[in-house]
């Protein structure tokens, strides 16, 4: 299986600042169709996941435009360019370009 | 709206069985596949099965393989998850997902149902 290795596993924040999370696949993301199936979920303290970005660079409608993601291959970064206080919660990559789909085990960001 | 909502949850002995059960609406049910994800308490989250728009292909998780079964009745639209033989390992919270289709990803997400694997 695939192995999601997101960086850093903690990430304190001040308000107002901009964050970056990363995620290395072990292996190249890039599906035999040409895409690159590379999503961020963001948890909230107590609630479900939800989907921000998918392939790489999408944003999901109703996602604030601070959220960014970028990469390529297999490396992949999400951007927070101002953090606020609603942005705390655990992020995870996951990839669906392999069988089986895998998740990163989760940057946990939290405030300063 | 789309919505999904989970239930059946709850505790059960090693070796028990359980159903959870995810109704579904909002949206054509019987257009998608559906998938369950599982979060053991206070860890990330874990791909279990996938079912596709009629029923007709599954795919599992090599940790549930032989012990979970996943259906789906489109005339309620409700997806299933019928568990056997449970382990303690098993204890998470059980999600379902609509799949995205040719995103290869999921979009839309219930809120949970807990199942504790306990003596």
């Amino acid at each position: 299986d695939v192995v999601m290795t997101p960086s850093p596993l903690s990430l304190p924040v001040t308000l107002g600042q901009p964050a970056s999370i990363s995620c290395r696949s072990s292996q190249s993301l890039v599906h035999s169709d040409g895409n690159t199936y590379l999503n961020w979920f963001q948890q909230r303290p107590g609630h479900s996941p939800r989907r921000l970005i998918y392939k790489v660079s999408n944003r999901d409608s109703g996602v604030p435009d601070r959220f960014s993601g970028s990469g390529s291959g297999t490396d992949f970064t999400l951007k927070i360019s101002r953090v606020e206080a609603e942005d705390v919660g655990v992020y995870y990559c996951m990839q669906g370009t392999h069988w089986p789909w895998t998740f990163g085990q989760g940057t946990k960001v939290e405030i300063k | 709206e789309v919505q999904l909502v989970e239930s059946g949850g709850g505790l059960v002995q090693p070796g028990g069985s359980l159903r959870l059960s995810c109704a579904a609406s909002g949206f054509t049910f019987s257009s998608y596949w559906i998938h369950w994800v599982r979060q053991a308490p206070g860890k990330g989250l874990v791909w279990v099965s996938r079912i596709n728009s009629d029923g007709t292909t599954t795919h599992y998780a090599d940790s549930v393989k032989g012990r979970f079964t996943i259906s789906r009745d489109n005339a309620k639209s409700t997806l299933y998850l019928q568990m056997n033989s449970l382990r303690v390992e098993d204890t998470a919270v059980y999600y379902c997902a609509r799949d995205h289709y040719g995103r290869n990803s999921v979009d839309y997400w219930g809120q949970g149902t807990l199942v504790t694997v306990s003596s």
